[in-house]
């Protein structure tokens, strides 16, 4: 089934550009996303990625997917302090045939003013 | 449009007893999903419902975890007896289909077992 790695923690100044990176194991995943979770709160979907795509940009978040080494990577230009949260990324698993979202530890962003 | 709503937001209770959470998801909704996330990790999926039938439920363990979706809409997660180990946020999602390509989450209930 699917893995998903990421680094634990990211601190940026405000205004600095923001990159958080995460690998994957199974290259079957259709889809690839980026979640935000503010404390206290669900998660949120910020974004996701085809597996055909190389690049999405929407607004301030860009993703960058590399299937040939499973990296994939959320770059947010202009880091906001309202951008403070923990980003998960996650991958989809078919071994249960309806694709089941597979979490990574998440990466805590804190932006310094 | 309203979101996933679950209950209670909060519930502390010793081990051994019994729990029980709720949710509803957005309506029109097919797919339901309970998942665990322990503090410092990600989610894991507990278990899968389309309409009212379980799709997946390999990680849910079942000596002591339950969960029902009668009716399609709302469900309702369970674990009798609590133990420590099972203090985590539980959170509830749900998405129009199985293609995952958006799952809105709802803000989850904080379980503390003593």
């Amino acid at each position: 089934g699917e893995d998903v790695e990421q680094s634990l923690f990211l601190s940026v100044r405000e205004g600095d550009s923001s990159v958080i990176n995460c690998t994957y194991t199974d290259s079957s995943s259709t889809y690839l996303y980026w979640y935000k979770q503010e404390p206290g709160a669900g998660l949120q979907l910020l974004t996701y990625i085809f597996s055909n795509m190389d690049m999405k940009q929407d607004q301030r978040l860009t993703v960058l997917l590399n299937k040939k080494d499973k990296h994939l990577s959320l770059r947010i230009a202009d880091t906001q302090t309202g951008d403070s949260a923990i980003y998960f990324c996650a991958g989809t698993d078919y071994g249960g045939s309806q694709g089941n979202l597979i979490f990574g530890k998440g990466t805590k962003l804190s932006v310094k003013p | 449009e309203a979101g996933v709503a679950q209950s209670p937001r909060y519930k502390i209770i010793e081990k051994r007893q019994s729990v029980a959470f709720w949710c509803n998801p957005i309506s029109g909704h097919a797919t339901l999903y309970w998942y665990q996330q322990i503090l410092g990790q990600g989610p894991k999926l507990l278990i899968q419902f389309q309409n009212n039938g379980v799709v997946d439920d390999s990680q849910l363990p079942k000596d002591r975890f339950s969960a029902e979706r009668l009716k399609g809409v709302d469900s309702t997660l369970k674990i009798q007896p609590a133990k420590l180990e099972d203090s985590a946020v539980y959170l509830c999602a749900s998405s129009l289909g199985t293609a995952n390509t958006e799952a809105f989450f709802g803000q989850g209930t904080r379980l503390t077992v003593v």
